[in-house]
């Protein structure tokens, strides 16, 4: 079974379209994550809900929306795609109380041409 | 402010040999602080974690990390490298303060182990 699952693997398409990416955890954890890491391999926070609550908004532009219908779930959806938004996208889910530790999920590849 | 630093962008170290990834921290308080591994084309795995306590812990696949608070520092060990070790590292911090759980990581130690 996997813990933390994304949807899609690999995202290819051209600018100015909307596209989505879909995150899933089977963990019961309450707490999720969506990161970007870019070309170079650096790894930065965008958001954070915590059972359907954002806790965390990092300076990320508002094309950027992430949602989360339930704390088993969290998407973003990306409006007006820019090529500086290409990139890998990772979720991330956390458990409650002494569990620090982050789970990740295998990454989504978007490509913007 | 976090922050981590990686000093070595690629570590590179014979199997069967001794490696270690530098890391060292800045964070107001006692931190949280952790070891995560990529493999080409995956997500990251987490491989241990320093909290509370003993100085030295024991992770997956046979790393440990050494907690050193006089140095800020937390580098990554294991006694004996295997060709499957190689891959991306990456140290993170949290503060303990946080509520939100928030990572800052550092910028990544490429790690080669050759045969």
């Amino acid at each position: 079974d996997t813990a933390v699952s994304q949807t899609p693997k690999y995202l290819v398409t051209q600018m100015g379209n909307d596209k989505s990416i879909k995150c899933e955890q089977n963990l019961g954890h309450d707490t999720m994550y969506w990161y970007k890491q870019d070309s170079k391999k650096f790894l930065k926070i965008m958001f954070s809900y915590n059972n359907k609550e954002l806790i965390i908004n990092e300076t990320v532009p508002n094309r950027f929306s992430p949602k989360s219908p339930d704390k088993a779930h969290l998407n973003l959806h990306i409006n007006s795609l820019e090529l500086g938004d290409s990139a890998v996208y990772f979720c991330a889910s956390r458990g409650a109380g002494s569990s620090y530790e982050q789970y990740f999920g295998p990454g989504t590849r978007l490509t913007v041409t | 402010a976090q922050s981590v630093a990686q000093p070595e962008d690629q570590v590179n170290v014979a199997e069967g040999n001794p490696l270690t990834v530098k890391c060292t921290y800045s964070v107001s308080g006692n931190p949280y602080l952790f070891w995560y591994v990529q493999y080409p084309n995956r997500g990251l795995q987490f491989l241990l974690k320093y909290i509370t306590g003993d100085n030295l812990v024991k992770g997956s696949y046979g790393f440990e990390a050494e907690f050193n608070k006089s140095q800020t520092s937390f580098h990554l060990k294991k006694p004996s490298a295997l060709v499957s070790d190689s891959a991306l590292y990456f140290c993170a911090v949290r503060a303990p303060s946080s509520n939100t759980g928030k990572l800052i990581f550092g910028q990544g130690t490429t790690l080669q182990v050759k045969p």
